[in-house]
Order: C-alpha cells, then sequence, then structure tokens
C-alpha cells in the first residue's frame, strides 16, 4: 500500500476552472514536494512546504501543507492546457535519504 | 548546466540479458538516486549514495548494481533483465540528503521493455 495516498487518480477539468489535488499520509510529513511530470519525460520540481498551515503559490497554482502536517493540497486556479500532466507528491517521512511518493494524479484540461 | 542527463531514452532487452542505465549530473550534488515508476505505485527508490564511493539500497535493490566512483556519474546496471523490471527509472541528485531542505532534481528518464 501507498504510504502517500493521491486522489483523484485522475481527473478531467474544462479550461478556465479550478481543480484541487489531495495528497494524504497517516504518518507526519517533514517536508512535502509536489512535482509535475509530462508523459515521456522527467519530473519538473513546483513547491516545496515544511511547515504546519504553510501555504506556496506560483503563477495559478497554490499548495498548502495541514497545521498536522499529515495532508497537502494542491490547488490550481482558472485551468490552462499548460496543466495538464501528472502531478505527484512526495513527502520526508522521516526515514534519511529516502522520500515516498503518491502514486500520481492525471490530469487532463479540456479545451 | 545539462542538469541530470540520462541515456538511453529507450531500450528493449531479452530476459536474461544485461545491461547499464547511464546517469550524469554537473551540478556537484553529493546525493544520487535511482527510481523506478510503475503504473499506480509511484515512484520507488533502488539504489542511492551520498558521495562518491558510497552507495546503499533503497525499497526496491533485488536485480539491480549501482556504484559511484565519481561525483558525477551514478550508473545503474541490470544483472539478467526480467520481465518485471520492465518499468521507467529515473535518475534525481540533491546538494544534501533529498529530503526536507534538499530539492531533488529529475531527469528524463529511461523507459526498459524486458521481453
Amino acid at each position: 500500500s501507498q504510504e502517500l495516498e493521491q486522489s483523484p487518480q485522475s481527473l478531467i477539468v474544462q479550461e478556465g476552472k479550478n481543480l484541487t489535488i489531495n495528497c494524504t499520509s497517516s504518518k507526519t510529513l517533514y517536508g512535502l514536494y509536489w512535482y509535475k511530470q509530462k508523459y515521456g519525460e522527467g519530473l519538473i520540481f513546483l513547491m516545496m512546504l515544511q511547515k504546519g498551515g504553510e501555504e506556496k503559490s506560483h503563477e495559478k497554482i497554490t499548495a498548502k501543507l495541514d497545521e498536522k502536517k499529515q495532508q497537502s493540497s494542491l490547488h490550481i486556479t482558472a485551468s490552462q492546457p499548460s496543466h495538464a500532466g501528472i502531478y505527484l507528491c512526495g513527502a520526508d517521512m522521516g526515514s534519511d535519504y529516502k522520500l515516498s511518493f503518491g502514486a500520481g494524479t492525471t490530469v487532463t484540461v479540456r479545451a | 548546466n545539462a542538469g541530470v542527463t540520462q541515456t538511453p531514452k529507450f531500450q528493449v532487452l531479452k530476459t536474461g540479458q544485461s545491461m547499464t542505465l547511464q546517469c550524469a549530473q554537473d551540478m556537484n550534488h553529493e546525493y544520487m538516486s535511482w527510481y523506478r515508476q510503475d503504473p499506480g505505485m509511484g515512484l520507488r527508490l533502488i539504489h542511492y549514495s551520498v558521495g562518491a564511493g558510497i552507495t546503499d539500497q533503497g525499497e526496491v535493490p533485488n536485480g539491480y548494481n549501482v556504484s559511484r566512483s565519481t561525483t558525477e556519474d551514478f550508473p545503474l546496471r541490470l544483472l539478467s533483465a526480467a520481465p518485471s523490471q520492465t518499468s521507467v527509472y529515473f535518475c534525481a541528485s540533491s546538494w544534501g540528503s533529498g529530503t526536507s531542505t534538499d530539492t531533488q532534481y529529475f531527469g528524463p528518464g529511461t523507459r526498459l521493455t524486458v521481453l
């Protein structure tokens, strides 16, 4: 079973609409990373969160880490075709030198 | 900077064949790692290295060997390929341990099919 659960597994959104992806753990997250992956390509770093309640934004993407540091959400406002891809969360759960990853969320943006 | 580079991009092997996946980085990062990505399972750590001459196992090391003779290079060797090793392989590097305080940079991946 995944140490990090991502939901939904996939979603289709109309261009211009908002979307939210969740990443949940039963353990404390000491560092939470969001990556984006396009098919056939590597992972592109989006954001890192460390503190409970922390929120970061970059362009139209906002990520939050809850106060308990066990759940993070990624929110995209007014989605565009360029937002399509696979979003993965990765987390430091206290094991040295190891990041655990969620299974990913596939985002499709329809024009 | 080229960042993290991986070769080849695609590879098809027959069961029992051996091969080496290459990974190089030009950022002088101490930490390098290999992951495999399988549908529905996210990324799983195969092996990692915290510096030249030092390697250790991740969560799925069986069937793979690594070595780190230089800071720049971290090749992954498949000793006797099996169909279960069909996957996409990613190499990553970072300044430090690759966890809470260090962002990992990923290569473009190698798609391996074992027949």
